[in-house]
């Protein structure tokens, strides 16, 4: 079935870094690709998606682009804020899903003023 | 839009009792979802409604689990003769059917501890 594999935490960062979270994914076919934020005692947000290869989803200074040759979908931000500091996920279908969602363990990410 | 509310958001209880969860969703959200996460890992699905019909469970969901969506609108969640092992962070979801459904909006969530 689908997967996703995802990078460990704690990442932790100055103010202004460049952060990356690495995501790789299994898949049957070529199915939407997530990220999701969930903020310190909030709910998990959608943060940006992208719907087939080569797409490149963005939202609040994060981009992902959709690489089916790496079969990844790498979470960037080039200059993080001490806002920034959440739980990020990376998330697919579920193989015949209608709407179920695999995540990723999750990567906790710190930035520090 | 005053986003998903789940009620209570802590819920502390002894094995063998039975909990039970609400779920309110966004309104014009006809698909619901019930995940549940444990400390370090992402949420995992239990099982969802579109409307008042439940369409799937998971097998994480044994026969102690007990989910309604009584005229497609609120949700709970039952679990019955709690175990230790039941101890999570339950998570509600709505999403809006058919073409929007993977944007899940979730609830704060409600973290069960069984003692």
């Amino acid at each position: 079935g689908n997967s996703v594999t995802q990078m460990e935490g704690p990442v932790t960062l100055s103010e202004e870094a460049f952060l990356t979270i690495n995501c790789t994914y299994t898949a049957t076919g070529y199915p939407s690709l997530f990220w999701y934020v969930q903020y310190p005692g909030e709910g998990l947000q959608l943060l940006l998606k992208a719907t087939k290869a080569d797409d490149k989803g963005s939202n609040k200074g994060f981009e992902a682009t959709y690489r089916k040759e790496t079969t990844s979908f790498h979470l960037e931000k080039g200059s993080v804020q001490v806002s920034d500091s959440a739980v990020y996920f990376c998330a697919l279908p579920l193989t015949d899903s209608w709407g179920k969602l695999q995540f990723g363990a999750g990567t906790q990410v710190v930035v520090t003023p | 839009d005053t986003g998903v509310s789940q009620d209570p958001r802590h819920k502390i209880t002894k094995r063998g009792q039975n909990v039970t969860f609400r779920c309110d969703p966004i309104s014009e959200h006809n698909r619901l979802y019930w995940y549940r996460q444990t400390l370090g890992q992402g949420p995992e699905f239990l099982t969802y409604f579109q409307n008042e019909a439940q369409l799937e469970k998971s097998r994480l969901l044994s026969d102690r689990f007990s989910a309604e969506r009584p005229k497609g609108s609120f949700s709970t969640l039952e679990i019955q003769r709690t175990e230790q092992g039941d101890s999570a962070m339950y998570l509600c979801a709505s999403a809006r059917d058919p073409e929007r459904f993977y944007e899940q909006y979730f609830g704060p969530g409600t973290r069960l501890t069984v003692t």
